[in-house]
């Protein structure tokens, strides 16, 4: 199976910064990945597709980028709402550990 | 509006059995590929089984499933099952379904509300 892995696991930040999350896979999965925010007690919420794909209605202040085995999720401008858990997912199946983005 | 109303949650000691539903409205159901994700308290995202949409569906799970859980859908109902059996202590958690979305490698698009699943004697 292919494994994710995601970092850091914490990222503290100020309204206003720009912030990277990474996310490994332990072999190539072309451009199949997606980002989903979560909010304590809620679902997770689709943010982007096929690793650069946004879906309709995120603000374009969240981007993603990479292929193969690196991707990366991109916030700029962070906002208050942002503060959350992101996760990254291989093509419908396995997760990564999850980066709680924090205030500072 | 798309519609995903889980059912089926509780209380079952270790050994037991227990089947999850997922009520789906809004859509065409039997057009979407549909997955269960779990939550343990305070973990992160687990993914736990796929199935594909169409007439004759596909399924994939997790290494850890390993037989004891299998999911179902049956569209003329507009549902999806995880029928969960043989449970452990470590299958604590919130089991959430997922829309995967028809853009082929798009994701879940939209998510049930999560049931919680609790495994203790």
């Amino acid at each position: 199976d292919i494994q994710m892995t995601q970092s850091p696991a914490t990222l503290s930040a100020s309204v206003g910064d720009r912030v990277t999350i990474t996310c490994r896979a332990s072999q190539s999965i072309s451009t199949w990945l997606a980002w989903y925010q979560q909010k304590p007690g809620k679902a997770p919420k689709l943010l982007i597709y096929k690793a650069s794909t946004l879906e309709i209605g995120v603000p374009s202040r969240f981007s993603g980028s990479g292929s193969g085995t690196e991707f990366t999720l991109t916030i700029s401008n962070l906002q208050p709402d942002d503060f959350a858990t992101y996760y990254c997912q291989q093509y419908n199946s396995y997760f990564g550990q999850g980066t709680r983005l924090e205030i500072k | 509006e798309v519609h995903l109303v889980q059912s089926g949650g509780g209380l079952v000691q270790p050994g037991g059995s227990l089947r999850l539903s997922c009520a789906a409205s809004g859509f065409t159901f039997s057009s979407h590929a549909m997955n269960w994700v779990r939550q343990a308290p305070g973990k992160g995202l687990e993914w736990v089984s796929y199935i594909s949409g169409g007439a004759r569906s596909t399924i994939y799970d997790a290494d850890f499933v390993k037989g004891r859980f299998t999911i179902s859908r049956d569209n003329a109902k507009n549902s999806l099952y995880l029928q969960m059996n043989s449970l452990r202590v470590e299958d604590t958690a919130v089991y959430y379904c997922a829309r995967i979305s028809t853009i082929f490698g798009a994701g879940g698009d939209y998510w049930g509300q999560g049931t919680l699943v609790t495994v203790s004697s």
